[in-house]
C-alpha cells in the first residue's frame, strides 16, 4: 500500500519568508500527486496537482510543486508567504495502478506571524 | 466538475446511537470515498463505496460498524453506528471522476 510521508509537522514562519514543505510517497510506480490546504475552519481546497509532463507545477495564491521521481518527493514551495496561508496542509498520492483511492500524509501545520 | 454536498453539516449525539450521513454529487462518478479525519489528524480512508453490491472496507474499519450503501452512481450514505466519543470527528465523501477527485465539505461529528 501508499504511504505518504510529511516530515514536518508544524512550520512557524515570519510573513515574506520562503516555504518548502517536504512531501515523499512509497510508490515506485505511476502515481498522481496532489497537495491540498484547510483553512481554519473550512474543507479542503486542492492547491495543485501533478498528473504528468513539466515536473514543476505551478498551483493557486503562488504555490508550486517539484515532482522528484528519482527522491519520490513532491515538495511544496512559496518563495514568500503571507498571513492568509496559515492553515494545514496535506500532501496526497493516487496510485493509478491500485485501488484508485488517495492516501494522505499527516499534514503540515504553517502558522504565518504578521 | 461535480459538486458534492452531504447532510447533516454537524450533529451532536449521544453515546450509543446512530447516525447516518448522506452524500449527493450532482452527476455520475465513476467512485465514492468516505474517509475520517479525526482532530489534528490526517485523513482516513473508510471505504470505497461500491454501487449495488457491499462497500470495500480498509483495515481497522468493520461493516457493523460503519454500513454503507450506494444504490446509484450519485448517492451514497454512510452510517456511523453505536457512538462513543472516539468517533467524534469530521466524515469526509470524496467522488471520482476520471482522473479528478472532488470533495464533499464534511460532517463535523461530535459524540458526547
Amino acid at each position: 500500500a501508499q504511504s505518504v510521508s510529511q516530515h514536518n509537522h508544524h512550520v512557524i514562519l515570519s510573513e515574506a519568508a520562503s516555504l518548502e514543505l517536504g512531501c515523499n510517497y512509497s510508490y515506485g510506480g505511476t502515481v498522481n500527486l496532489f497537495w491540498y490546504v484547510q483553512y481554519p475552519g473550512q474543507h479542503l481546497q486542492l492547491l495543485l496537482k501533478y498528473f504528468s509532463g513539466d515536473p514543476l507545477v505551478k498551483g493557486i495564491k503562488g504555490f508550486e510543486a517539484e515532482f522528484i521521481k528519482s527522491k519520490f518527493s513532491f515538495n511544496l514551495r512559496k518563495p514568500s508567504v503571507q498571513w492568509s496561508d496559515t492553515a494545514e496542509y496535506f500532501c496526497a498520492v493516487l496510485d493509478q495502478t491500485g485501488a484508485n483511492n488517495l492516501f494522505f500524509g499527516t499534514g503540515t501545520r504553517l502558522t504565518v506571524i504578521p | 466538475s461535480a459538486v458534492i454536498s452531504q447532510k447533516p453539516s454537524r450533529d451532536i449525539c449521544q453515546r450509543g446511537t446512530s447516525l447516518t450521513i448522506q452524500c449527493q454529487v450532482d452527476s455520475q462518478v465513476t467512485m465514492m470515498f468516505w474517509y475520517r479525519q479525526q482532530p489534528g489528524q490526517s485523513l482516513t480512508l473508510i471505504a470505497t463505496a461500491n454501487q449495488g453490491s457491499e462497500a470495500t472496507y480498509e483495515s481497522g474499519f468493520v461493516i457493523d460498524k460503519f454500513p454503507i450503501s450506494r444504490p446509484n452512481l450519485t448517492f451514497s450514505t454512510l452510517t456511523v453506528s453505536n457512538m462513543s466519543p472516539e468517533d467524534s470527528s469530521i466524515y469526509l465523501c470524496i467522488a471520482k471522476m476520471g482522473a479528478e477527485q472532488f470533495f464533499g465539505p464534511g460532517t463535523r461529528l461530535t459524540v458526547l
